[in-house]
């Protein structure tokens, strides 16, 4: 498609509960990131996919989070036993592969996750 | 590492004001530089960008200039409208299609 959608657009866990968000990229997109939106607006790279590869993974909790881009699917996020402090907005977007130069990296309307 | 500063606000304007929301970055090598903004209850658009020094990017009537010798990259309007209201990100990205990063954010509330 022309715009990256993000599903669902409202999740709302237990404590402890799984979360799984989903991200499908613009097409012809190589490149998926994931972003965290956190309290007063700040970002936090989480990980990022050059097709179904992992990219750069450097903000990624290891623990409990992971993700996951396959094949003719969705680009997935999966939170296993959530806490409250994942209590955010989750972002993906997504570029095309330019070579060196860095492309602009369309953004999908979010996931708000609401962990109680 | 790399970093982007921009002035907090909010900031409140009349309608018809000219705008300056400030930028400034700290970066290795030659990166891009962005704005994006979030209306509210949306997700991330982007308004402009540019890709080397000197560069000028603009859309909508807002402009910014890619500054190298100061490191910057402010955003300016120059009649602001009601729906202008939105947080407005500072964001700087490497090469390679390295993640962006981000300023915290300059909510802009401009009132009739």
């Amino acid at each position: 498609g022309e715009e990256v959608a993000q599903t669902p657009k409202h999740l709302v866990r237990g404590e402890g509960q799984k979360a799984k968000l989903y991200c499908a990229p613009i097409k012809g997109h190589s490149y998926v990131f994931w972003y965290q939106q956190v309290l007063k607006n700040e970002f936090k790279f989480l990980i990022s996919f050059q097709n179904e590869n992992v990219f750069d993974e450097t903000g990624m909790p290891k623990e409990r989070f992971s993700a996951k881009c396959l094949p003719n699917s969705p680009c997935s996020l999966e939170i296993q036993a959530t806490k409250l402090e994942d209590s955010a907005v989750y972002f993906c977007a997504s570029s095309q592969l330019r070579g060196r130069s860095t492309d602009t990296q369309y953004f999908g309307p979010g996931t708000r996750l609401t962990v109680l | 590492g790399d970093s982007v500063t921009q002035m907090e606000g909010p900031v409140t304007l009349s309608e018809e004001a000219f705008l300056t929301i400030n930028c400034t970055y700290t970066a290795t090598g030659y990166p891009s530089l962005f704005w994006y903004v979030q209306y509210p209850g949306e997700g991330l658009q982007l308004l402009l960008k540019a890709t080397k020094a000197d560069d000028k990017g603009s859309n909508k009537g807002f402009e910014a200039t890619y500054r190298k010798e100061t490191t910057s990259f402010h955003l300016e309007k120059g009649s602001v409208q009601v729906s202008d209201s939105a947080v407005y990100f500072c964001a700087l990205g490497g090469s390679g299609n390295t993640p962006l990063v981000f300023g915290k954010g300059t909510r802009l509330s401009v009132i009739a």
